[in-house]
Formats: C-alpha cells, structure tokens, sequence
C-alpha cells in the first residue's frame, strides 16, 4: 500500500496560490491520486484527482510528474474559506487481493489562510 | 439529496456499554468503510466493505465489529467501548472501492466519548 508524506502546516495569505506537495515513492501502477479538504467537525470532501500529468477543476489544479512518485495540488488565489487540512490519498490497487478498499489517508497538511 | 447519514452525531458513553453507530447512504453505492479520526493522525480507517455481506479489517480495527446485511447500511459496533475510543468517527461510500470511480462521500460525524 502506498503511504503519502505531506507536510504538517502551511500558511498563505489571501489572494495567493498555495501549493501543497505530497510525496508516495511507492506508488503502484494502477494507483490513482485523489486530495481531499475536511473543515473542522465535518467530513472531508473530494477536491481532485489524477493518474499522471495535469488536471484541472474549477478549484484546483493537480500536477503529476513523471515518475508519479510525488503530487502537487495547487489552489489559486486562497481566500480565508480555504482554511483546511488537505488530504493526499493514493490507491487502492486494482487487484482485487482484498486490500482494494484499504485507503490510508495520512495526517494531512493543515493550511492557515491570513487576510 | 445524496447524503451519507451517520447516528448519533454526539454521544458520551461508560466503558463497557455497548453501542452502535448506524451509517446510511442513499446513493446506491457499493463500497463504504469507517474511520476515526483522532487529534495528530489524521484519518484512520477501521473497516470497509465492498458490498453487501462483503467487509475486511482497515488499519486499526481492534475492538470494532461491522456487519453490512444491506447495500445501503454499515453500521459499527463497540461491542466493550473503553476510553481510547474516545475519537471522531467517520462513515463514507463510493460507487466502488477502485480510485476510478473518484469521490468517497463522507457523513457529518460521530462524536463518541466513553467515560
């Protein structure tokens, strides 16, 4: 199973892009890589998610390289209401071995927007 | 609406008092699989299941119990709660347990205390 490494906090200021780098050096070759963003007392809800190169929604942008051993979201232009622990999750596998349904989510990265 | 609907939302217990906490989804989804969240370690899964009478251990599910007899409940079960499931527990559900599919829909929240 692939574990993720993402760093603690990160602070911003409004107005700025923010980018929020995970690491997973053991990444297999079916795993896809979703973010996800949880506000306090809530559940965390999906943002994006890719398998190699660039995606983009209307909230992010998520950059692969290569090698798929690491992943960057990027959001543009925060604002206070982006104030939230990002999670990077990678997996599960196709194989159907029964660790499909095993995600591990990590700590996630905590993110502090100022005005 | 699409939701996925955990009970209690808040609930402060005494060891050894057994209890549930019941999860429902309405949207018809395949996979679904708990998670407790604990201040530090961010988030950590306890059981899944990938369909109805199909469910598999998570990383910490010691002292835990699901059943899943119907698609749309996975409830949990602390058969002997004790103070160090003191956490924040999550349910979600996703069409399916591969990353393809995307999304986990996440419920608000279960606040457990056990005295």
């Amino acid at each position: 199973l692939a574990k993720t490494t993402q760093p603690i906090s990160m602070d911003s200021y409004e107005g700025q892009e923010v980018n929020i780098t995970c690491s997973h050096n053991n990444i297999a070759t079916n795993d896809y890589i979703t973010w996800y963003q949880q506000f306090p007392s809530q559940g965390p809800r999906f943002i994006i998610q890719g398998y190699k190169t660039k995606v983009t929604n209307e909230v992010a942008s998520l950059f692969i390289p290569a090698d798929r051993k690491s992943s960057t979201l990027s959001l543009p232009r925060v604002s206070l209401s982006d104030t939230a622990v990002y999670y990077c999750l990678v997996g599960p596998t196709l194989n159907y071995g029964g660790s499909q349904g095993n995600l591990i989510f990590g700590k996630g990265t905590k993110l502090s927007v100022k005005p | 609406e699409a939701q996925v609907t955990q009970n209690p939302r808040y609930l402060i217990t005494v060891t050894g008092k057994k209890l549930t906490v019941t999860c429902s989804q309405n949207m018809n989804h395949e996979y679904m699989s708990w998670y407790r969240q604990d201040p530090g370690l961010g988030l950590r899964q306890i059981y899944y299941s990938m369909n109805v009478e199909v469910t598999d251990k998570g990383d910490v599910p010691e002292g835990y119990k699901v059943s899943r007899k119907e698609k749309r409940n996975f409830p949990l079960i602390l058969e002997s709660p004790s103070p160090n499931q003191t956490s924040l527990y999550f349910c979600a559900s996703s069409l399916s347990g591969l990353a393809v599919t995307g999304e986990l829909f996440f419920g608000e929240g279960s606040r457990l205390t056990v005295l």
